[in-house]
């Protein structure tokens, strides 16, 4: 049992470049979400998805892309990285949201030089 | 949106002694979540709390919702090692559905 899977786990980039944090999960969840962690600001929604199709902006979506095309995975686009952007990302994915548990990937840390 | 504040931001405590964290919410919680994470790792699901007046226990950690579901309280009873971390509640407003957000978090420490 996989539960929600992230890559890559670590990942250095340069101002302005674009890459795509992947997260799958393998629990037939229709929702999943996207977080990213700061030191003293806890976990921070930057989008999140109720089931394939359908997204919707968190408190922090400036800078990020996302799309829901199958049930199983949930990408958040970088398009173009700046320093800010440094941060532990974190997927998660439940069966529902205010019933269920959050599953949580292992994280991505990410640095933007 | 929903915003929960934590408190205290940090704790240090001597091993053996009783701790409470608080979560507090100026909207109606739905579905409280709590979280430990221990540093540099993921986060661990301790439990979900969803009506008002609800306590769960797990081994030495209790959670409560009070009646008007706009605070949660964690207690952990004679703290060990093992229990120092992050420990963040997290939670979804009535009227954003999905928009599960999350505190920021009280960092435990336990010495021995």
């Amino acid at each position: 049992n996989a539960g929600v899977t992230q890559t890559p786990k670590f990942q250095v980039l340069k101002t302005g470049q674009s890459m795509t944090l992947q997260c799958a999960q393998d629990m037939n969840h229709e929702y999943m979400s996207w977080y990213r962690q700061d030191p003293g600001m806890g976990l921070r929604l930057i989008h999140y998805s109720v089931g394939a199709g359908i997204t919707d902006q968190g408190e922090v979506p400036n800078g990020y892309n996302v799309s829901r095309s199958t049930t199983e995975d949930f990408p958040l686009r970088l398009l173009s990285a700046a320093p800010s952007q440094t941060s532990v990302y974190f997927c998660a994915s439940t069966r529902a949201v205010q019933t269920g548990e959050l599953f949580f990937g292992e994280g991505s840390r990410l640095t933007v030089l | 949106s929903q915003e929960l504040e934590q408190s205290p931001q940090s704790l240090i405590v001597q091993e053996g002694k009783n701790l409470t964290i608080n979560c507090t919410s100026s909207k109606t919680l739905y579905g409280l979540y709590w979280y430990k994470q221990k540093y540099g790792e993921g986060l661990i699901f301790l439990m979900m709390l969803q009506k008002g007046g609800e306590e769960k226990s797990h081994e030495k950690i209790t959670a409560k919702l009070d009646e008007k579901k706009q605070q949660s309280s964690l207690h952990i009873t004679a703290s060990q090692p093992s229990h120092a971390g992050i420990y963040l509640c997290g939670a979804v407003g009535g009227t954003s559905y999905g928009k599960l957000t999350f505190g920021q978090g009280t960092i435990l420490t336990v010495h021995p």
